[in-house]
């Protein structure tokens, strides 16, 4: 099956850095990939849309200065977290579809985020 | 704007005991259901698609079945390693991204 690998699982910052997370399809095209963040025991909420070569489209209150999307390739987004804050500590999970199918989303295994 | 709602919220079954798992959902144009299976910590694992009322997918002891308004995931004899959140989602004909549910918490107990 399709594999979407996201990395780091972890990351331990401090508060007013900048941290970078990669979300790679690895044996298929992705046209289009999602952002998501999770709270404990809460469901995933979306936070952006990512497009290859276009402007990411952000879900409403979601800053799109706080948090960089950057789809450079068919198999490569990043979200970078700028100047994070203890707020922003949370589940990221990325997932993607397969270029030009309706089918599922696959999704990454997440990055816990922490801000001390 | 489509709307999800799982329940219950959480499910506390004994080892053997089946029961079913509740998706209500509205949508602009159902383009498909989805049921994810999460683990703590972990991204979702895909577990069956949907496309049209009176469908049903079987995957070892989940059944899911899906009518014009709600979706059903059935566990059957469940085991402990069954304990996880399991999501619903729909994807509308509209636009590109899914909508969530919150999630049912299901813990099986030996």
């Amino acid at each position: 099956g399709a594999v979407v690998s996201q990395h780091p699982s972890r990351v331990i910052c401090k508060s007013g850095t900048s941290v970078k997370i990669e979300c790679r399809s690895l044996d298929f095209q992705a046209t289009t990939m999602f952002w998501y963040r999770q709270f404990p025991k809460q469901s995933l909420m979306l936070m952006a849309t990512s497009n290859e070569g276009s402007k990411a489209t952000y879900e409403q209150g979601v800053e799109k200065d706080k948090f960089l999307i950057n789809h450079a390739s068919l198999t490569l987004s990043t979200l970078t977290v700028t100047s994070a804050h203890p707020e922003d500590s949370s589940f990221y999970i990325c997932s993607a579809r397969r270029k030009a199918t309706n089918e599922k989303l696959f999704f990454g295994s997440g990055t816990q985020l922490s801000v001390l | 704007e489509d709307q999800v709602t799982q329940s219950p919220e959480a499910l506390r079954l004994q080892e053997g005991e089946s029961s079913s798992l509740n998706c209500s959902y509205t949508v602009s144009g159902l383009r498909g259901l989805f049921w994810y299976r999460q683990d703590p910590g972990k991204g979702p694992e895909f577990l069956f698609t949907l496309y049209s009322a009176g469908e049903e997918k079987e995957k070892e002891r989940l059944k899911a079945t899906l009518t014009k308004k709600e979706s059903f995931l059935h566990i059957t004899a469940p085991k402990p390693e069954d304990s996880a959140t399991y999501l619903c989602a729909v994807h509308n004909n509209a636009g590109n991204m899914l909508t969530f549910g919150g999630g049912t918490r299901l813990m099986v107990k030996p």
